[in-house]
């Protein structure tokens, strides 16, 4: 089973701020991971499939890259309404698909 | 815009058993693959299962094989998930969600407990 592990576990920017999120593989994914945002009480949201495509509808203020076993979520500069928690997922080597222990980006 | 809609889930004894269903709209239902997900309070994503779009393949987290069934009617699009042998910790909300989990429904919290 593939392990996937998110740092930091939480991290507080302000507003405006750029937010950099990490997540590393046990193993090579190739490309194939993605990046969900989760609101209280909100099923998860798709952002980033394939490492860096960003999902329908998703602002362009958030980019993802890296391939491997090391990715980066990027959100270029925060809105009040990306204060969230967000969640990696493999989908290399399935199943399991397997999803990292999230991210929370809080409020500073 | 597609829709996918849990329900089924309540309150139920350790050992006890629950179907739930997620109905599904506006998409080519029985082309696809689904997915149950589920979240215990507090804590993180877990996925549970994958079923094929015909219905022939299904896959399981450890977790839950032997004791959960996935299954799907094409024709009412609909995706079931069948929880026997109950324990504490399948407390959580169950998420049906699409073959590239692009597509979430809202969720149905089921509880294990006495």
């Amino acid at each position: 089973e593939i392990v996937l592990t998110q740092s930091p576990a939480t991290l507080s920017l302000s507003p405006g701020e750029r937010a950099t999120l990490s997540c590393r593989a046990s193993q090579s994914l190739s490309s194939y991971l993605a990046w969900y945002q989760q609101r209280p009480g909100q099923p998860p949201r798709l952002l980033i499939y394939d490492a860096s495509n960003r999902a329908t509808g998703i602002p362009a203020r958030f980019s993802g890259s890296g391939s491997g076993t090391d990715f980066t979520l990027t959100i270029s500069r925060l809105e009040p309404e990306d204060f969230a928690v967000y969640y990696c997922q493999q989908r290399s080597n399935w199943p399991p698909y397997t999803f990292g222990q999230g991210t929370k980006l809080e409020i500073k | 815009d597609v829709q996918l809609v849990e329900s089924g889930g309540g309150l139920v004894q350790p050992g006890g058993s629950l179907r739930l269903s997620c109905a599904a709209s506006r998409f080519s239902f029985g082309s696809f693959a689904m997915n149950w997900v589920r979240q215990s309070p507090g804590k993180g994503l877990e996925w549970v299962s994958t079923i094929s779009g015909s219905g022939g393949s299904t896959s399981y987290a450890d977790s839950v094989r032997g004791r959960f069934t996935v299954s799907r009617d094409n024709s009412k699009n609909t995706l079931y998930l069948q929880l026997n042998s109950l324990r504490a910790e399948d407390t959580a909300v169950y998420y049906c969600a699409n073959g590239w989990f692009d597509y979430w429904g809202q969720g149905t919290l089921v509880t294990v407990s006495s």
